[in-house]
């Protein structure tokens, strides 16, 4: 069956340190992938997404994955994380028409 | 335009009663799947709803169930509740046509005492 792991649980980080979380999914074929972010008390938000073309794919609030077909990894990168990217962190691949999520990668960014 | 809402946003229920749970998908979106997390854990696909007929299921009992109504939005329903069944019930719509793409709603989040 198709999954994803996260290794990294928790992460702790403080203000301008780069970011990289790690993303890696089972499945050999043609993927979707998706990194969404959960603010603390908030929903799940879409951060990028990757589903052909150019593997280095830019979303919002100046994330970064890319794509390694290789490696079957979908990193999510920052260069200079921000307090309010204080978040948990959850890589996900499209399995038929739903999403299969990896466990969550908690991120504390202290100033 | 209104996002994906749920109701209600948090339920406390006792072992063995049944818990009804509401969605509103997205304007425009016609799919609804539901979604639960667990502490600690991703959210885990329970079932998927388009034209008002259940399309895909994932690992779940059928002591989950639910409903698609005409206007789109969805109801999911939890028989004979467990204590393992505390967790946050997410709700994600999506256009059929582009199922690639779920919009997801702030949760309820159950607790069985």
């Amino acid at each position: 069956a198709q999954s994803v792991s996260q290794h990294n649980h928790h992460v702790i980080l403080s203000e301008a340190a780069s970011l990289e979380l790690g993303c890696n999914y089972s499945y050999g074929g043609t993927v979707n992938l998706f990194w969404y972010v959960q603010y603390p008390g908030q929903h799940l938000q879409l951060l990028l997404k990757y589903f052909s073309g150019d593997p280095l794919v830019k979303g919002i609030k100046g994330f970064e994955a890319e794509f390694i077909k290789s490696k079957f990894s979908f990193n999510l990168r920052k260069p200079s994380v921000q307090w309010s990217d204080t978040a948990e962190y959850f890589c996900a691949v499209r399995n038929t028409d739903k999403l299969i999520f990896g466990t969550g990668t908690r991120l504390q960014v202290f100033p | 335009d209104a996002g994906v809402t749920q109701s209600p946003t948090h339920l406390i229920k006792t072992r063995g009663q049944q818990v009804t749970l509401r969605c509103s998908p997205k304007s425009g979106h016609d799919t609804v799947s539901w979604y639960q997390q667990a502490l600690g854990q991703g959210p885990q696909f329970i079932f998927q709803y388009y034209e008002e007929e259940e399309r895909q299921r994932g690992n779940f009992p059928d002591r989950f169930s639910g409903h698609q109504f005409p206007n789109y939005s969805s109801e999911l329903n939890v028989n004979a509740l467990l204590l393992g069944d505390s967790a946050l019930y997410l709700c994600a719509s999506s256009p059929f046509v582009a199922l690639q793409t779920q919009y997801f709603g702030p949760g309820t989040r159950l607790l069985v005492l």
